[in-house]
């Protein structure tokens, strides 16, 4: 069975620039999750969609945005890119169909670097 | 918003020894996990705590969730090099509703010299 896909893996963009990052979740997975992961703040929560819908936001400016499909496939969006934005971002997909958050099964990341 | 202490942020061992990660949070939380991160990996789930005063075993490792519902351990027994890594917790709080938002640790940086 496949694991979370995201694409691409590598990417590097300037400031101002805008970036699209990919996730295909586990199939049969409907909720997806990304998270940036920074050095300095660690894992932090971003979104969650399930059935298209986003349930759930965590503490980003609304540079940051998401979407999901109907085939549960998930693409984020980071508009006029700063330094700050230089991270990993992970996306996790799970079962969950319920408010309480279950095992979340991450993909490898997408690593963004902003000069 | 919620925040999970988790310490020690790095710990040295020699092959054999005993390591010990623990998370803190000062609300009551709704379950707890916990995950692996290798070097240039992802985090991969190792198990979910959910009740008061759990403990559950995999081989060397042993996760506890308190009474209280407020901390967490996990302690793996004569590490080995296959157990370098980061070790994350990760929570939710009680009473709401999380939908894929977990609150991560700091995380806890393991280095097992042979």
């Amino acid at each position: 069975k496949a694991g979370v896909t995201q694409t691409p893996r590598y990417l590097i963009k300037t400031r101002g620039q805008q970036v699209t990052l990919s996730c295909s979740p586990i199939s049969g997975h409907r909720s997806v999750s990304w998270y940036q992961q920074t050095p300095g703040q660690g894992l932090q929560f971003l979104f969650e969609y399930f059935s298209e819908t986003q349930r759930n936001k965590g503490n980003f400016p609304g540079r940051f945005s998401g979407r999901q499909f109907s085939n549960s496939r998930s693409e984020m969006n980071v508009s006029t890119l700063e330094l700050g934005d230089s991270a990993l971002y992970l996306c996790a997909s799970s079962w969950e169909t319920q408010a309480n958050t279950g095992e979340l099964f991450f993909g490898e990341g997408s690593r963004l670097t902003v000069l | 918003g919620q925040q999970v202490m988790q310490i020690p942020q790095y710990q040295h061992v020699q092959e054999g020894e005993d390591f010990t990660t623990y998370c803190n949070s000062s609300t009551t939380l709704s379950n707890i996990q916990w995950y692996k991160q290798r070097p240039g990996g992802h985090p991969v789930f190792l198990i979910q705590l959910v009740k008061s005063g759990e403990v559950k075993k995999q081989k060397r490792l042993t996760f506890q969730f308190g009474e209280a519902k407020k901390n967490s351990s996990l302690h793996i027994t004569a590490t080995q090099t296959t157990d370098v890594g980061t070790y994350f917790c990760a929570a939710t709080n009680a009473g709401g509703t999380s939908y894929g938002k977990l609150t991560f640790g700091q995380g806890t940086i393991l280095t097992v010299h042979p």
